[in-house]
């Protein structure tokens, strides 16, 4: 069963913590993306890569960093979280000529306090 | 999600039809979906219509597609508990990037 996997699932830290969110997909996608969920404001992508070391930002990346050193595997890092960054954070991952279909991880539930 | 609008609830009786309605702004959007996110799960892909069709059926599930006013609407026939959830419209934007509308929570009821 294909599937993407968050590591972890609720996560609480405190405001100017560094915060580490691992996704790791086992269908070999060239494509993964990391969005954020809030309530009324449904899906915002913050940052997606296309290959190993490449990475764009998406629409609102500020704050955040990621790194994709294997394919397999993207980190979304929060440098100094804030508690404006408390949220739902969505792993997704697709390949190149099906951009579109993505395939979602569970999420992780992100509070900083 | 501010190029995609969705209402934001959607109560309907067990049996029913349930019909989601979704407007998009980019014209050029090559493909349209549906995704579906039930509680405590990320979201799965239900459907997705190219732009060139005006309808696209999968079962239970009816896709209208309406260009010219860019209007999208999900039909879900004989709607049954399990179709409770937070359904979502996406648009492409280039090559590998979606937009997402608020999402439409639907809730059947007995």
């Amino acid at each position: 069963d294909v599937k993407v996997t968050q590591s972890s699932r609720y996560l609480v830290k405190r405001t100017g913590e560094k915060v580490f969110l691992e996704c790791v997909q086992d269908m070999d996608h060239e494509n993964m993306f990391w969005y954020r969920q809030d309530p009324g404001l449904g899906l915002r992508l913050i940052y997606f890569s296309y290959d190993v070391k490449m990475k764009e930002k998406g629409d609102i990346p500020e704050g955040y960093s990621v790194s994709r050193e294997k394919k397999e595997r993207f980190s979304l890092i929060l440098e100094s979280a804030s508690t404006n960054q408390t949220s739902m954070y969505l792993c997704a991952s697709s390949v190149p000529h099906r951009a579109g279909e993505l395939f979602f991880g569970e999420g992780s539930r992100l509070t900083v306090l | 999600g501010e190029d995609v609008e969705q209402s934001l609830f959607l109560s309907v009786r067990e049996g029913d039809s349930s019909v989601i309605n979704c407007t998009y702004t980019d014209s050029s959007s090559t493909y349209l979906y549906w995704y579906k996110q039930e509680p405590g799960a990320g979201l799965q892909l239900l459907t997705y219509i190219f732009s060139n069709m005006d309808m696209k059926q999968d079962q239970r599930l009816t896709v209208l597609l309406n260009k010219k006013d860019k209007h999208l609407s999900l039909r879900i026939a004989d709607t049954q508990t399990g179709d409770s959830a937070i359904y979502f419209c996406a648009e492409s934007r280039g090559d590998y990037k979606l937009s997402f509308g608020a999402g439409t929570t639907v809730t059947v009821r007995a």
